[in-house]
């Protein structure tokens, strides 16, 4: 079936180093590819998306890359402060009878070490 | 904009016993979901729903998980009897409908311990 694959499930980076998540996915009719942060005990807030048109976008210190043939997309963050300290996950989304259809990654533990 | 509201936010219960949460999505919103994210893992779809009518109720557990939305504004995820794998939080979500920037916004969670 249709899933996505997210790595790595934890990452732990040193204040002001950069952080890359990676990932893949199986539906080739997905053509929308937001990432959310889940901070401990709150709601998975949408923090960057990338449609299939788009081979890159960037907002401050997060950017998200999209490789279409290969299938997969990967998030960056630079400059890592310890406020950055969340889980995040990916979804890949599509069109499918009038509505949209997101599956998502299993997620990342990201810790920012101050 | 009012966000999405979901009540109770925290439930606790013992296992066979019966529980209900309520979800009132972002006005508007056409499409309206439900998942079950289990501690360190994503979000998992239950049901789907567009209006007041179900697009994709594959993953749910039929046998003791229901849900409705009647009146294609809020719903309800009922779970009878409960089990004690059924131990999550349980997310409900909303967007609009396709044309609309299809950004799925999620409500701060139901979180159910069964003991």
């Amino acid at each position: 079936g249709e899933n996505v694959e997210q790595h790595p499930s934890t990452l732990s980076v040193q204040e002001g180093d950069s952080a890359v998540i990676k990932c893949t996915y199986s539906d080739s009719a997905s053509n929308y590819f937001p990432w959310y942060k889940q901070e401990l005990g709150k709601r998975p807030q949408l923090i960057i998306d990338i449609r299939s048109n788009v081979g890159e976008k960037k907002d401050q210190r997060i950017a998200v890359t999209l490789n279409k043939t290969a299938k997969h997309f990967s998030l960056h963050i630079t400059e890592t402060q310890p406020e950055d300290s969340a889980v995040y996950f990916c979804a890949a989304s599509r069109t499918t009878s009038g509505t949209y259809k997101y599956i998502f990654g299993t997620g990342t533990r990201l810790k920012v070490l101050a | 904009e009012a966000g999405v509201a979901q009540s109770p936010r925290y439930k606790i219960i013992e296992k066979r016993q019966s529980v209900a949460f309520w979800c009132n999505p972002i006005s508007g919103h056409a499409t309206l979901y439900w998942y079950q994210q289990i501690l360190g893992q994503g979000p998992k779809l239950l049901i789907q729903f567009q209006n007041n009518g179900v697009v994709d109720d594959s993953q749910l557990p039929k046998d003791r998980f229901s849900a409705e939305r009647l009146k294609g504004v809020d719903s309800t995820l009922k779970i009878q009897p409960a089990k004690l794998e059924d131990s999550a939080v349980y997310l409900c979500a909303s967007s609009p409908i396709p044309g609309q920037r299809n950004t799925i916004y999620f409500g701060e969670g139901s979180w159910l311990t069964v003991v």
